[in-house]
C-alpha cells in the first residue's frame, strides 16, 4: 500500500528558530514529491521535487529530495508567526492506461511559531 | 482572476441523506480533482476528471460519484451519508490532467457535517 509519513506531527518553536520537517514515502510508480502549506482550508503549493539532490528555494523556505533513501525535508529559516500552519507532503504517482496521476498525502506537520 | 471556487462552504446533513458539492476550476484549467480531508488527516484522493472524462478514482465506495461538465466545472455527489463522511471536501484544478506544471490549485473546500 502506498504511504507517506511525515514527522514530527506537531512542532512548537519561537520566532527566529530554524525548523526541519521530514517526509518519507513508500510508493509504487513515484513521479514527484510536493509540499503544500495549509493555513485554514485551501492548501497552497510550495515546491515540487522530481530529481534527487537538487535543492529548491523560495525565500526562507527550501526543500530537497533523496530518491535513494525515499525522503524529503522542508527547511524554514528565521521562522515568523505567519509560518504557523500545517505543512503537507504529497507524492504524485504515475498512473498508466491514460489515467492521470493523483496525490498521496501525509498527515501533515502542524507548526506553531510563537512570538 | 478567480481561483478555484467551491459551494457550499458549509453544510449540515443527517445520516442517509445525499449531498451535492460544486466546484468551478480556474479559467483555462481542464482538470478537476476531488479530495476528502478528515480532521487531523491529510487529504485523500477521491476522483480526477480531465476533459470531462474520469481519469482516476480513489478507494471510496460507490456512494461517491462525480462528473465534469462541458465548462469544466464539476460536481461531487455522495449518497446515503454516514457519520464518517463528515470532512472537508477539497476541489483542485490544474491545467493538464498530468500536472505537468506541478501545481495543483485548491479551493477553500466544502465543510460537510453529518449528524
Amino acid at each position: 500500500e502506498d504511504k507517506v509519513v511525515q514527522s514530527p506531527l506537531s512542532l512548537v518553536v519561537h520566532e527566529g528558530d530554524t525548523v526541519t520537517l521530514n517526509c518519507s514515502y513508500e510508493v509504487t510508480n513515484f513521479r514527484s514529491l510536493l509540499w503544500y502549506k495549509q493555513e485554514k482550508k485551501a492548501p497552497t503549493f510550495l515546491f515540487m521535487l522530481t530529481s534527487s539532490g537538487i535543492e529548491k528555494k523560495s525565500g526562507r523556505l527550501s526543500s530537497i529530495l533523496d530518491k535513494k533513501e525515499l525522503f524529503s525535508i522542508l527547511n524554514i529559516t528565521a521562522t515568523q508567526t505567519g509560518d504557523s500552519a500545517i505543512y503537507l507532503c504529497a507524492v504524485l504517482l504515475w498512473r498508466g492506461g491514460g489515467s492521470q496521476g493523483n496525490l498521496i498525502f501525509g498527515k501533515g506537520t502542524k507548526l506553531s511559531v510563537k512570538p | 482572476d478567480a481561483g478555484v471556487t467551491q459551494s457550499p462552504t458549509h453544510l449540515i446533513k443527517t445520516r442517509g441523506q445525499h449531498v451535492t458539492l460544486r466546484c468551478s476550476p480556474i479559467s483555462g484549467h481542464k482538470s478537476v480533482s476531488w479530495y476528502q480531508q478528515v480532521l487531523g488527516q491529510g487529504p485523500q484522493f477521491i476522483f480526477q476528471y480531465y476533459e470531462k472524462e474520469e481519469r482516476g478514482r480513489g478507494n471510496f465506495p460507490d456512494r461517491f460519484s462525480a462528473r465534469q461538465f462541458p465548462n469544466y466545472s464539476s460536481e461531487l455527489n455522495v449518497n446515503a451519508l454516514l457519520l464518517g463522511d463528515s470532512a472537508l471536501y477539497l476541489c483542485a484544478s490544474s491545467i493538464r490532467g498530468g500536472m505537468g506544471t506541478g501545481e495543483l490549485f485548491f479551493g477553500e473546500g466544502s465543510r460537510l457535517t453529518v449528524l
